[in-house]
């Protein structure tokens, strides 16, 4: 079974451009994430959702983030415009998840590094 | 808000040593798990704990469970090169169960 897709793996942009990522999730799961790592640090989630629906993005800087869950399936994390901060590792993860069962699986992540 | 501290925050040892990591928090977590993550690669998951007090070793990994649900420890004996990799605690909580990671201790394994 495949797990976690994520395109693409690195992105180079200069500052005050438009990136967008893209996020494949294990087929069945109705729970998707998008966390923003910096490098030595843990994930930090920017946004949650279960099913279509944005349950948790709290710490999404609307601003210039902005997301979306299509049918409940495929995700689209996107900045505009980027700036020299944003640049980090962006993991999306799956999860089948229920009250007893959390564990998350996690996809190689987008290496964005803004110039 | 609910954190995580992670400690030691780097961690540098020889092949065969024991080695502890904890994770600690002022919150109770309904769960919590442990990730490795290797460079290049996102965290993979190695346990989930549940229960206060809860004991459970997969091969030479032990993990624990505070009796209180605040915290949590990670112990590996006779350490191995293939150990190296970043060790992230995530705990579970909150009333929309959200799960929230610790900093990580990066851990090297000299041969």
């Amino acid at each position: 079974e495949a797990g976690v897709v994520q395109s693409p793996r690195y992105k180079i942009i200069e500052k005050k451009q438009p990136v967008a990522f893209w996020c494949n999730p294990i087929s069945g799961h109705n729970t998707l994430y998008w966390y923003r790592q910096n490098l030595g640090q843990g994930p930090e989630l920017l946004i949650r959702y279960e099913n279509e629906e944005a349950v948790d993005d709290s710490q999404l800087p609307k601003d210039r983030f902005s997301a979306e869950r299509l049918k409940g399936v495929d995700s689209t994390l996107k900045i505009q415009p980027a700036e020299l901060g944003d640049s980090a590792v962006y993991l999306c993860a799956s999860s089948l998840w229920t009250r007893s069962n959390t564990e998350a699986f996690f996809g190689q992540g987008t290496r964005l590094t803004v110039v | 808000t609910q954190l995580l501290e992670q400690s030691p925050q780097f961690l540098s040892i020889q092949e065969g040593e024991n080695l502890t990591v904890y994770c600690n928090s002022s919150s109770v977590f309904s769960s919590l798990q442990w990730y490795r993550q290797e460079p290049g690669e996102g965290p993979v998951l190695l346990v989930t704990v549940v229960t206060g007090g809860e004991v459970k070793k997969l091969k030479r990994l032990t993990f624990q469970f505070g009796d209180a649900r605040k915290d949590s420890s990670l112990h590996i004996t006779a350490a191995q090169p293939g150990d190296t990799g970043l060790y992230l605690c995530a705990g579970v909580g909150g009333s929309n169960y959200k799960l929230t990671f610790g900093k990580g201790t990066l851990l090297t394994v000299n041969p």
